[in-house]
């Protein structure tokens, strides 16, 4: 059974750039697609972008965000990552990470972490 | 990008009763929705895809149906352990959008 677990700061100043890392386990990271998806009180739920790695990596990303956001993944390390650049008292969130359900191409997520707070502030 | 309405806010429903969950998108999503269930500190679970497929373990008390824009998540007799939070999600277009939420709560 394939688990998730997010890391990572869980404080940020504004301006600055929240990392995060999901590490995963029990199984490859090289399918699939692995996704970040963030929850706050303010906006809900809101997909952030995802990556798919088959050898070559391939992303997408929320137009809202996709100015200041980069995932990646180290395949070596069964680990992706987000970058959220700028970081702004808005994105002070719960952020999950998730692969997506077997054969759904990315459009819904079957297993996610338990998800980490990060918080936006001086 | 597209908007997901879900209604009510909060339903109050009794054990063993039925609970029904609408969910509006602001155009058609053909039948790409999905339901997933939340509940505190947990994340989402998925529980629908394709409007009315239930994913792998998901009980037969929980049944989804529409297309289009007007979709509902069925709870045929509510269990203690089906009192969360749940939200549909649209992945016609992208970016995939959520609605906001129905939380159903013990009447």
């Amino acid at each position: 059974q394939v688990q998730l677990r997010e890391s990572g700061p869980g404080l940020v100043e504004p301006s600055e750039t929240l990392s995060l890392t999901c590490t995963v386990s029990g199984g490859s990271i090289s399918t699939y697609y692995w996704s970040w998806i963030r929850q706050s009180p303010g906006k809900g739920l809101e997909w952030i972008g995802y990556i798919y790695n088959n050898g070559r990596e391939n992303t997408k990303y929320n137009p809202s965000l996709e100015s200041r956001v980069t995932i990646s993944v180290d395949a070596s390390k069964n680990q992706f990552y987000l970058k959220v650049r700028s970081v702004s008292a808005a994105d002070t969130a719960v952020y999950f990470c998730g692969r997506d359900y077997p054969h759904s191409y990315g459009d819904y997520v079957g297993y996610w972490g338990q998800g980490t707070l990060v918080s936006v502030s001086s | 990008e597209i908007v997901m309405t879900q209604s009510p806010a909060t339903l109050s429903v009794s054990p063993g009763e039925r609970g029904t969950l609408s969910c509006r998108a602001s155009q058609s999503v053909r039948s790409n929705l999905a339901w997933y269930q939340q509940k505190p500190g947990q994340p989402p679970r998925l529980l629908i895809f394709g409007a009315s497929n239930r994913a792998t373990g998901i009980p037969a008390r929980f049944s989804g149906s529409g297309s289009g824009t007007e979709f509902t998540l069925t709870i045929s007799s509510l269990q203690s352990e089906d009192f969360a939070v749940y939200f549909c999600q649209q992945y016609n277009n992208w970016p995939q959008t959520f609605g906001q939420g129905t939380r159903v709560e013990i009447k």
